[in-house]
């Protein structure tokens, strides 16, 4: 596709359940990163990948978060025993590698995620 | 550490008068800054970004954005604000290759 997809677009689970949120980036792009904003709050950095590898996992709250990306380009962001708290929009992103395309990320529209 | 402000929630302006969004930044070393904007029911989009160079760095919409490096600042400007450019507008910093910390957003309503 022209641009990063998500889905679901929108994720309404239970307190303790287990949810799968998946990330397609744009074709080429061989960074991807994971976001989460909450209402009223600007982007959280969660993990970034370069090719299959995390690069960079710093931001994931806590053992329960996990994310893949087994071949390099589709993402799975994995979240278990959800809780309320982990209610907010996932965001992914993808850019292009190299010095001069620094921070142009491409974001997809998000996977809004509810915790009842 | 990383740490990005930007102190307006909200920025009202008349059509046609210059739009201002304000953003200061703390970074460990060399800064690349960035400037985002979220539209209703729309992904983030790129708008500009300062790496190094030219401290006005011009961007895409008619936005523009001066990095000052003695107050530590990215504010976002443009000359003549449209109806159209209504939107949440994100300011972003690094330090190295990756990873973003994004601003709280500043939410810009421009009145016909």
């Amino acid at each position: 596709g022209a641009g990063v997809s998500q889905t679901p677009s929108n994720k309404v689970t239970e307190k303790g359940k287990y949810v799968e949120l998946r990330c397609d980036p744009i074709s080429g792009h061989t960074a991807l990163y994971w976001y989460r904003q909450s209402l009223g709050q600007g982007p959280e950095f969660l993990i970034y990948f370069q090719g299959t590898g995390a690069a960079d996992d710093s931001g994931l709250p806590n053992d329960r978060f996990f994310a893949v990306r087994p071949e390099g380009s589709v993402s799975t962001l994995k979240i278990q025993r959800t809780e309320r708290g982990d209610s907010a929009v996932y965001l992914c992103a993808s850019s292009l590698q190299g010095w001069e395309n620094t921070g142009e990320l491409f974001f997809g529209e998000g996977s809004r995620l509810t915790v009842l | 550490a990383q740490s990005v402000a930007q102190p307006e929630d909200q920025v009202n302006v008349a059509e046609g008068n210059p739009l201002t969004v304000k953003c200061t930044y703390s970074v460990s070393g060399n800064p690349y800054l960035f400037w985002y904007v979220q539209y209703p029911n729309r992904g983030l989009q790129f708008l500009l970004k300062y790496i190094t160079g030219d401290n006005l760095v011009k961007g895409s919409y008619g936005f523009e954005a001066e990095f000052n490096k003695s107050q530590t600042s990215f504010h976002l400007k443009k000359p003549s604000a449209l109806v159209s450019d209504s939107a949440l507008y994100f300011c972003a910093a690094t330090d190295s290759w990756g990873k973003l910390q994004f601003g709280a957003g500043t939410q810009v309503v421009v009145t016909p």
